[in-house]
C-alpha cells in the first residue's frame, strides 16, 4: 500500500532557529495536510494543501505541496517553546483514506 | 461548541472483557473514523464511516466492531479486549464536502490486562 516517509523522526532546536521537516512517497498524492499533537492530546490540523505547487501559511508555519505531488514541506519560522510536539503530515491515498506519516517529535530548548 | 468528543479518556480492562469507546460530535460532519496510535505506527485506521448506518473496514479491523445509528455518534467496541489492544484511540470527523480535513478528539488511553 502507499506509505508515507517523515523525516526528521525527531529535532532538537534552540528558541528561535527555523525547522523544516517533510514528508515523502514514491507514489501521488492529491492533498496534503499537516497536524500538531500536543501530549495527551489529539492531532490538531494546522494546513491543508490542495493543490501541486501550493504555498499556505498559518503564523509562523508555512507548508508547501510538492510539484510532483509525492512530497510536502512543513517550515516553522522563530521557533518558541509552544511549538514542542509532534508533527504529522498525512495525505489522501488512492484509497480515498488518509495516511499518515510517522511523526517528527519537536523539542525546543529555551 | 464541544466539537468533538471522547468517553471515557482512560480505560484500564481485562482480557476477554468487552469494551466500548464512545465518539460524538456536534457539527453534524457525515464522516467519521476511529485510529489507533502506538509507537512505531503512528495513526493507524480501524474503521470509518460515511454516514448514519454506513460503516467500512480500515487498515487494521480485526477484532473490532463499529456502529452508527445516529450522525452525531460512532461507538467503537472491543468484543473481546487483548492486551495487543492496548493502544491509543482517537476519533476524527470530517464534513464530507469535497474536502478531506479530518478533525480530531482528545483521545482514550486504554490498556488492557
Amino acid at each position: 500500500g502507499q506509505q508515507l516517509n517523515q523525516s526528521p523522526q525527531s529535532m532538537f532546536i534552540q528558541e528561535g532557529e527555523d525547522v523544516s521537516m517533510n514528508c515523502t512517497s514514491s507514489s501521488i498524492f492529491n492533498t496534503w495536510l499537516w497536524y500538531k499533537q500536543d501530549p495527551g492530546e489529539g492531532p490538531v490540523l494546522l494546513i491543508a494543501l490542495y493543490k501541486a505547487g501550493e504555498l499556505t501559511s498559518n503564523g509562523r508555519l508555512t507548508a508547501q505541496f510538492g510539484i510532483t505531488r509525492k512530497d510536502s514541506f512543513l517550515n516553522i519560522s522563530a521557533s518558541i517553546p509552544s511549538d514542542v510536539g509532534i508533527y504529522f503530515c498525512a495525505g489522501l491515498g488512492n484509497t480515498g483514506k488518509l495516511i499518515f506519516g510517522q511523526g517528527t517529535t519537536l523539542q525546543v530548548k529555551p | 461548541d464541544a466539537g468533538i468528543t471522547q468517553s471515557p479518556r482512560y480505560k484500564i480492562t481485562e482480557t476477554g472483557r468487552q469494551v466500548t469507546l464512545m465518539c460524538h460530535q456536534t457539527w453534524s460532519h457525515s464522516y467519521m473514523f476511529w485510529y489507533r496510535q502506538d509507537l512505531g505506527h503512528g495513526l493507524r485506521l480501524i474503521y470509518y464511516s460515511a454516514a448514519a448506518d454506513i460503516t467500512d473496514k480500515g487498515e487494521v479491523p480485526d477484532g473490532y466492531v463499529v456502529s452508527r445509528s445516529k450522525t452525531e455518534n460512532f461507538p467503537l467496541t472491543l468484543e473481546s479486549a487483548t492486551r495487543s489492544q492496548t493502544s491509543v484511540y482517537f476519533c476524527a470527523s470530517n464534513a464530507g464536502t469535497g474536502t478531506y480535513e479530518q478533525y480530531f478528539g482528545p483521545g482514550t488511553r486504554l490498556t488492557v490486562t
